[in-house]
């Protein structure tokens, strides 16, 4: 399995700023994924990002307002824009790589929009 | 496309008692079913998962889980659960082949009382 790492581990932001995550991966990786966990709720992916193109937005999420790089195969960042409280929730970016068919988590960001 | 339900959204238990929480998934075609542990205020962690071959998978910890196709269900069982698998537990489906998008149940949260 892969070693991931998230920046940051938290954060408390003002409504109608923007955040960006950083999602860190130990090895390379073909698929990078982002998830969006609300408070006492389950997973919710927002969109896969893979090296060297466009990312693939779900249904309700949209890139103006979750634009995500994706700039080489180890690392991805996620950008919250134009934050509201209703955006208050645990960011995880998740990779599946080698022949594993499975995905692994990193720890999430714990974003508070006030 | 998947969907995943957990028949149990809290599921309280005392220590050394056995433990089965329930899954149940929908789809057309093939899959690959995952479960995941969340511990407080922690990431996802993979604690099993069934890709192919035996429909009886096991983790390290004492976790099995049984791939039923007739009955489209993935339930996790425990025959004696500790303080510490207090936590919350996720099942996850994914379509075969990998490099696919997991979709997630709505979680049972395990406590386990003294």
């Amino acid at each position: 399995s892969a070693v991931i790492s998230q920046k940051p581990s938290r954060d408390i932001c003002q409504r109608g700023t923007s955040l960006t995550i950083q999602c860190q991966v130990d090895s390379q990786v073909t698929m990078m994924f982002w998830y969006r966990q609300q408070p006492g709720q389950s997973l919710t992916l927002i969109a896969t990002a893979n090296q060297g193109s466009e990312a693939t937005y779900e249904s309700g999420f949209v890139i103006d307002k979750f634009p995500i790089s994706r700039p080489n195969l180890t690392f991805s960042t996620l950008t919250v824009s134009n934050m509201s409280p209703e955006d208050s929730s645990i960011y995880l970016c998740s990779v599946e790589g080698g022949r594993e068919d499975t995905q692994y988590f990193g720890p999430g960001t714990r974003l508070t929009v006030l | 496309a998947q969907s995943v339900t957990q028949l149990d959204s809290q599921v309280p238990v005392f220590e050394e008692a056995p433990v089965e929480l329930r899954c149940n998934y929908s789809s057309s075609v093939s899959v690959y079913l995952f479960w995941y542990v969340q511990y407080p205020n922690q990431g996802l962690q993979l604690l099993l998962k069934y890709l192919s071959g035996s429909t009886l998978v096991e983790s390290i910890n004492g976790f099995e889980a049984e791939f039923n196709k007739s009955q489209t269900s993935f339930h996790l069982r425990k025959p004696s659960v500790h303080i510490s698998d207090t936590a919350e537990y996720f099942c996850a489906v994914s379509g075969a082949g990998g490099a696919q998008k997991l979709v997630f149940g709505q979680g049972t949260r395990l406590t386990i009382n003294p």
